[in-house]
């Protein structure tokens, strides 16, 4: 099984700040990578697939980058409505497993 | 609009089962991989099963594997995942969640969830 770790577990920034989030995989995953958005209570929201796609309707400010092991989610200006946690996710085989989660949480 | 509805959950002992079922609508679901994946207490997201778009391929986590049994039906849009020999450390929210390239990933759409919470 491929095992997702995340850094930091917390980050604590501002509005308007840059937010810029690790995943870090046990194995290549190539370029299958996702990240997810999750406000408690809602359902999680997909931002980011195959490294760098903006999923549908998802705002310009949030890009993906990286390949192979090493991946970065980076939220260009924090909104208050982006405080929340974020998941990487990696769609190589199965199970499809998940990071630990980052919490983006308001300084 | 795609739309996942969990329903299903509730309070079981352990030993026990539970059914929960996901209707979907908005999207071509018979051409569609779906999964269930679970939030326990204060933990993280892990995808405990999945169903390729006919049913002939299933996949299960170690931790539920024996246990739980996925399955759909094309004609009502409903895929279905039977919970038997419930554990206290299964508890925890269950999303449904289509898959919108392979049948692994990545989920574009999840439902709002259902709660199961096992104890005595």
């Amino acid at each position: 099984e491929i095992v997702l770790t995340q850094s930091p577990a917390t980050l604590s920034l501002s509005p308007g700040e840059r937010a810029t989030l690790s995943c870090r995989a046990s194995q290549s995953v190539g370029s299958y990578l996702a990240w997810y958005q999750h406000v408690p209570g809602q359902a999680p929201r997909l931002l980011i697939y195959d490294v760098s796609n903006r999923a549908t309707g998802i705002p310009a400010r949030f890009s993906g980058s990286g390949s192979g092991t090493d991946f970065t989610l980076t939220i260009s200006s924090l909104e208050p409505e982006d405080f929340a946690i974020y998941y990487c996710q990696h769609r190589s085989n199965w199970p499809p497993s998940f990071g630990p989660g980052t919490k983006v949480d308001i300084k | 609009e795609e739309q996942l509805l969990e329903s299903g959950g509730g309070f079981v002992q352990p030993g026990g089962s539970l059914r929960l079922s996901c209707a979907a609508s908005g999207f071509n679901f018979a051409i569609t991989a779906i999964s269930w994946v679970r939030q326990a207490p204060g933990k993280g997201l892990e995808c405990v099963s999945g169903i390729n778009n006919n049913g002939a391929d299933t996949y299960y986590a170690d931790s539920v594997k024996g246990r739980f049994t996925i399955s759909r039906d094309n004609s009502k849009n409903t895929v279905s995942l039977q919970m038997n020999s419930l554990r206290a450390d299964d508890t925890a929210i269950y999303y449904c969640a289509r898959a919108y390239v392979t049948r692994f990933g990545p989920f574009s759409s999840w439902g709002q969830g259902t709660l199961v919470t096992v104890s005595s």
